[in-house]
């Protein structure tokens, strides 16, 4: 069995700060982790991913994420925020010898970013 | 196409009508999954479509639920008897077949709301 808890359904940052979005997971299998954002009436778009390589992972618009495993978590950081992340983010976790059923999203972080 | 579409993009309907939502996925892709979004909570699995293969309908949560897709294009998702729980995003993604330890990224469409007065 797999779960992926998002620990804040709302994250608000100022224009110019760091954004963390926390995520931690449970998984009875070693996971295959990743981050997808959704934009208003937009298609969810992959983030990053993470898939047994290194531990931190960089992805699109200077977000990376870190892997780790004592901790369970896979928490999403960009250092300075732009006004275009804001957005709705979704971690989601893959048991690695699981079919696409697999998959299981999180709750969603709601991001707004004041200017 | 450029991406996955899926029409419409918004469809009210009265409770216990039928509705059926398209999805137009990427051109080559042959994993076709269909989500449900709840307000407020992650996307639900409900089908899988790989090739010729018998899709993967655990996630469908009733009868009222089906879905078909012809070879590797378009798939329609039928709700029948619609109720007001079934209010939600509709969300498809295609992918290259994604099996075992590799992983294919999944391509979303924008989704169709349904909303079940």
């Amino acid at each position: 069995a797999q779960s992926v808890t998002q620990l804040d359904s709302h994250v608000s940052v100022s224009e110019g700060t760091p954004v963390l979005l926390r995520c931690n997971y449970s998984s009875s299998y070693s996971p295959s982790l990743f981050w997808y954002v959704q934009h208003p009436n937009k298609g969810l778009q992959l983030l990053l991913k993470y898939t047994s390589a290194a531990t931190l992972v960089k992805g699109i618009n200077g977000f990376e994420a870190e892997f780790k495993k004592s901790e369970t978590s896979f928490h999403l950081t960009k250092p300075s925020a732009h006004m275009s992340d804001a957005a709705e983010y979704f971690c989601v976790v893959r048991a690695r010898s699981g079919s696409a059923r697999q998959l299981t999203f999180g709750s969603g972080t709601q991001l707004t970013v004041l200017p | 196409g450029a991406g996955v579409s899926q029409s419409p993009s918004n469809k009210v309907t009265e409770k216990g009508k039928d509705v059926e939502l398209r999805c137009d996925p990427i051109s080559g892709h042959t994993a076709l999954y269909w989500y449900r979004q709840r307000l407020g909570q992650g996307l639900e699995f409900l089908i899988y479509f790989q090739g010729n293969s018998a899709p993967d309908k655990s996630g469908l949560p009733s009868d009222r639920f089906s879905a078909e897709r012809t070879g590797e294009s378009v798939s329609t998702l039928t709700i029948q008897r619609t109720q007001q729980e079934d209010s939600a995003v509709y969300l498809c993604a295609s992918s290259l077949v994604s099996s075992g330890t590799s992983y294919n990224e999944q391509f979303f469409g924008p989704g169709t709301r349904l909303t079940v007065l």
